[in-house]
């Protein structure tokens, strides 16, 4: 059964503080995500990886950078939090296309709220 | 790049009866398209995908058809049930390169008893 978690439920934060959300997976996936989503507005790819040290923007990458040292865990830093950034945030993770399997696994979320 | 359009935004029908998710897509390399659910409180889950060498694909209950001329594709749930009721996504994404999916907006579906 796949895994996929994430550091948080929910997450209370002050205008200017970094902040650090982590997302574990257990099936080896080579590919990593993380999304925002809003209300009216769905799922917002932020970043992505497809290998350790590997990263790729989404489209709204502005205000985030992210971190993948080890396969298996993807950060997403959020340098200066900004009230804008108040959002639900969600990590996903797959297998490489090659393998013929796209689904992404997604984990519970983690709420964010930026005062 | 992508762009997804997603429609209707919500959806409410009576048990039983059938609903329909439409979505189109620009870029016409796209050649994956699946479908999620996403429960209230709970994370988006894979329920259906189609690939565009394929027109339609049906499990139990759903549908996903695919018209790749056109550049739209439609989730079909029948004999609906209160347990459809959810947030529904549709999204594309290429093959090779990247495997970013780009997501609709989003439909809530509402199955009145």
């Amino acid at each position: 059964d796949v895994k996929v978690t994430q550091s948080s439920r929910y997450l209370v934060k002050r205008t200017g503080e970094k902040v650090f959300l982590e997302c574990v997976q257990d099936m080896d996936h080579e590919n990593m995500f993380w999304y925002r989503q809003d209300p009216g507005l769905g799922l917002r790819l932020i970043y992505f990886s497809y290998d350790v040290k590997m990263k790729e923007k989404g489209d709204i990458p502005e205000g985030y950078s992210v971190s993948r040292e080890k396969k298996e865990r993807f950060s997403l830093i959020l340098e200066s939090a900004s009230t804008n950034q108040t959002s639900m945030y969600l990590c996903a993770s797959s297998f490489f296309w090659t393998s013929g399997r796209n689904e992404q696994f997604f984990g519970p979320g983690t709420r964010l709220t930026v005062l | 790049g992508e762009n997804v359009e997603q429609h209707p935004s919500t959806l409410s029908v009576q048990e039983g009866d059938s609903a329909v998710i439409k979505c189109t897509y620009s870029d016409s390399a796209s050649n994956y398209f699946p479908w999620y659910k996403q429960e209230l409180g709970k994370r988006p889950q894979l329920i259906i995908d189609i690939r565009s060498n394929v027109g339609e694909k049906k499990d139990q209950r759903i549908a996903v058809t695919l018209n790749k001329t056109a550049k739209h594709f439609s989730l079909h749930i029948t004999e609906t049930q209160p347990e459809d009721s959810a947030v529904y996504f549709c999204a594309a994404s290429k093959k090779g390169g990247s495997e970013k999916l780009v997501f609709g907006k989003g439909t809530k579906l509402t199955v009145n008893p």
